[in-house]
């Protein structure tokens, strides 16, 4: 298996432009988890998905994140409009039976800086 | 909020010594994982701990949990320069009454050739 899956790897966009991270779990995982990392805040759990069902999304900072996972295989983040603050470092990562079980798998992430 | 939290923050020594990192938790826990992540890539699992374990090895790795302390230990020996890295350990599971994995703030460990 490749692993977790995430593009792009890098992101620049200028303020108020829309910006859409994407990612592909392992096949067979039923979890999946995006986080962001900082020098300031570390790694922050922003929403967390089972059996593509988002069960808590109270990581999420505003209105302006959102998060799908319109099938198994395949998640999105998309941050409308972007500000610099939310210039991060983006994690997917996936488990196979849900946190507290197994490990979970983390793609390479995406270097988000917003201008 | 965190659950976990790591010490040091940082941590210097010099290859072939042994590295001791310490994490501390908030709530009951069904096991407690230990992560690393290189400069700029994601985090790697490297050991798993059952709370009904005390101790657990993997190669030069060695994880200690105390529930009764909600603490957990990760010891490298001989440590090498390809150690050098910043490790995090996470908690979740229905005892702590998350299904999220909670990551403290990490530990820097650099390990001098």
């Amino acid at each position: 298996d490749a692993g977790v899956i995430q593009s792009p790897r890098h992101e620049v966009t200028e303020m108020g432009q829309e910006v859409t991270l994407r990612c592909k779990p392992i096949s067979g995982h039923n979890s999946l988890f995006w986080y962001r990392q900082t020098m300031m805040r570390g790694l922050e759990l922003l929403i967390y998905f089972n059996n593509n069902v988002p069960i808590d999304d109270s990581g999420m900072p505003e209105d302006r994140f959102s998060a799908k996972m319109p099938n198994a295989s395949f998640s999105t983040l998309k941050i409308q409009p972007s500000e610099p603050r939310d210039s991060a470092v983006y994690f997917c990562a996936s488990s196979l039976k849900g946190v507290g079980y197994t490990e979970a798998f983390f793609g390479q992430g995406t270097r988000l800086t917003v201008v | 909020s965190q659950q976990g939290e790591e010490d040091p923050q940082a941590l210097s020594i010099q290859e072939g010594e042994n590295a001791t990192m310490n994490c501390s938790y908030k709530t009951s826990i069904n096991n407690l994982q230990w992560y690393r992540q290189n400069s700029g890539r994601g985090l790697v699992h490297l050991i798993l701990i059952r709370s009904n374990e005390r101790e657990k090895h993997s190669g030069r790795l060695r994880v200690t949990l105390d529930t009764s302390k909600k603490s957990s230990s990760l010891l490298i020996t001989a440590s090498r320069a390809a150690d050098t890295a910043s490790y995090f350990c996470a908690t979740g599971g229905l005892a702590s009454g998350t299904y999220k994995y909670i990551f403290g703030t990490g530990t820097r460990l650099k390990v001098l050739a």
